[in-house]
């Protein structure tokens, strides 16, 4: 059984949509990761937190200790942030990602 | 900064040769990660290490080698290619963490796409 589970697994949305990715996980934590992979495969880290809220940009992430939740928020959504989301809470403890395709 | 960087990018192997995944960082970061990735699937930890002369195995430590002469240098050794270490592979750091936490931001390599026939 994962222990870190994403949903949706995969989400279209149109362009200017606001876009919610889940993360749930059975393990304790010292920090949780949000990573965004693009088509051409390159992994680059979105967020870390370990409580509360982070905003850059048009992306927040929140995360709740006590419930085993994150959210990965997207408003005004643009095709550019059409990718693979990951979560990752640990070395041995990622999410299979959301695959977000935007349309323009 | 250069980052993480992963060689080579793309690698063709024949059933039985052998490779050497090059990775390198100049954030002079302790931890260092070897994962795959496979269609469908999460990354799965290969090898990891917490600095310069220390290093254990992951989740899918079989049919790989790794070592760690220096901090900046973690290279991904494939004695005897097989049809199912067909995968991408990605080299990581971070700062602070351990085989269970990351507890500071990851940084990745590009990443080598490794196709054995």
């Amino acid at each position: 059984k994962n222990e870190v589970e994403q949903s949706p697994q995969n989400l279209t949305a149109q362009e200017g949509e606001f876009i919610t990715i889940n993360c749930s996980y059975s393990v304790g934590i010292s920090a949780l990761h949000w990573l965004q992979q693009h088509p051409g495969g390159g992994i680059v880290s979105l967020f870390m937190l370990s409580s509360g809220k982070k905003k850059h940009g048009r992306l927040i992430a929140t995360i709740n200790i006590q419930e085993k939740h994150s959210s990965l928020h997207i408003t005004a959504s643009h095709p550019r942030d059409s990718a693979v989301y990951i979560c990752a809470v640990g070395p041995l403890n990622f999410g299979k990602g959301t695959s977000l395709l935007v349309t323009p | 900064n250069a980052g993480v960087t992963q060689t080579p990018k793309f690698r063709i192997l024949k059933i039985g040769q052998s490779m050497t995944l090059q990775c390198t960082q100049d954030m002079n970061h302790n931890y260092m990660y070897w994962y795959r990735q496979d269609p469908g699937m999460g990354l799965k930890l290969i090898y990891y290490s917490v600095g310069a002369g220390i290093t254990d195995k992951g989740e899918v430590p079989n049919g790989y080698n790794v070592s760690r002469s220096t901090t900046e240098d973690f290279p991904l050794r494939l004695e005897l290619a097989a049809p199912s270490q067909t995968s991408v592979y990605f080299c990581a750091s971070s700062y602070e963490g351990s085989h269970l936490t990351y507890n500071s931001p990851l940084h990745f390599g590009n990443g080598t796409r490794l196709t054995v026939t």
